[in-house]
């Protein structure tokens, strides 16, 4: 999987959207971008992915610059429920396999 | 719901002492996964199965090994664990392709005596 690199660290406060950076300078042009979660003391857990477009779901929106070499992962109004370690993948094509190479993440931590 | 259940959620072994974590699931999912996260670190796949072809990374030892009886159920078997295999051992699921969001456990937190 093409390198990420995000943000060591993000501090919001509550119900203030959120706009979490994601580079990925060596993306390749069929490489989806993924964005998974983990909670304290919780398994990772799948956000939101999008291939060119920008993508909405009920969790988050994902923007995608026009040349995919960056994205933003956007919470609308962050609660203290999303303070967690944010996960920004990118997965091949060829990727038969599925697998997730962790990068570092972003630490979001979001004050009352 | 269904979801992905690892137990026991804290495993005590002895240092070389063999150990054993389970996972199931309920998704019916093709593909299962078990990742190993230190402290501090992020996630880091060990190995995976797509329905019973074990794929296993290049980096990881010899000590540890996988069993996938049936679709449900995935077994992380550490023959010797040593004290660096202290660690949360994640398993998840998920369809086949490279779009398919992957499901994750809670995790068995893994120590070593």
């Amino acid at each position: 999987d093409a390198k990420t690199t995000q943000p060591n660290s993000m501090e919001s406060n509550e119900e203030e959207p959120v706009h979490l950076p994601c580079n990925h300078s060596t993306i390749s042009g069929t490489d989806y971008i993924h964005w998974y979660r983990q909670l304290p003391s919780q398994g990772p857990e799948y956000v939101i992915h999008g291939l060119t477009s920008n993508v909405n779901n009920r969790m988050a929106s994902l923007a995608i610059a026009e040349d995919r070499k960056s994205s933003t992962l956007i919470l609308h109004r962050a609660t203290l429920r999303d303070a967690a370690v944010y996960y920004c993948i990118l997965r091949d094509f060829d990727n038969a396999g599925n697998m997730l190479t962790f990068g570092g993440g972003t630490r979001l931590m979001v004050k009352p | 719901d269904a979801m992905v259940i690892q137990n026991p959620r804290y495993q005590v072994t002895q240092f070389g002492k063999p150990v054993t974590l389970s996972c199931s699931q309920t998704l019916n999912h093709n593909v299962m996964y078990w990742y190993q996260q230190k402290s501090s670190q992020a996630p880091k796949l060990l190995f995976h199965y797509y329905d019973k072809d074990f794929n296993n990374e290049a980096d990881t030892p010899d000590n540890f090994q996988s069993r996938r009886p049936n679709t449900s159920f995935c077994f992380l078997d550490i023959r010797s664990p040593g004290l660096g295999d202290a660690a949360m051992y994640l398993c998840a699921t998920s369809h086949r392709g490279q779009h398919q969001p992957q499901h994750f456990g809670d995790g068995t937190r893994l120590s070593i005596l």
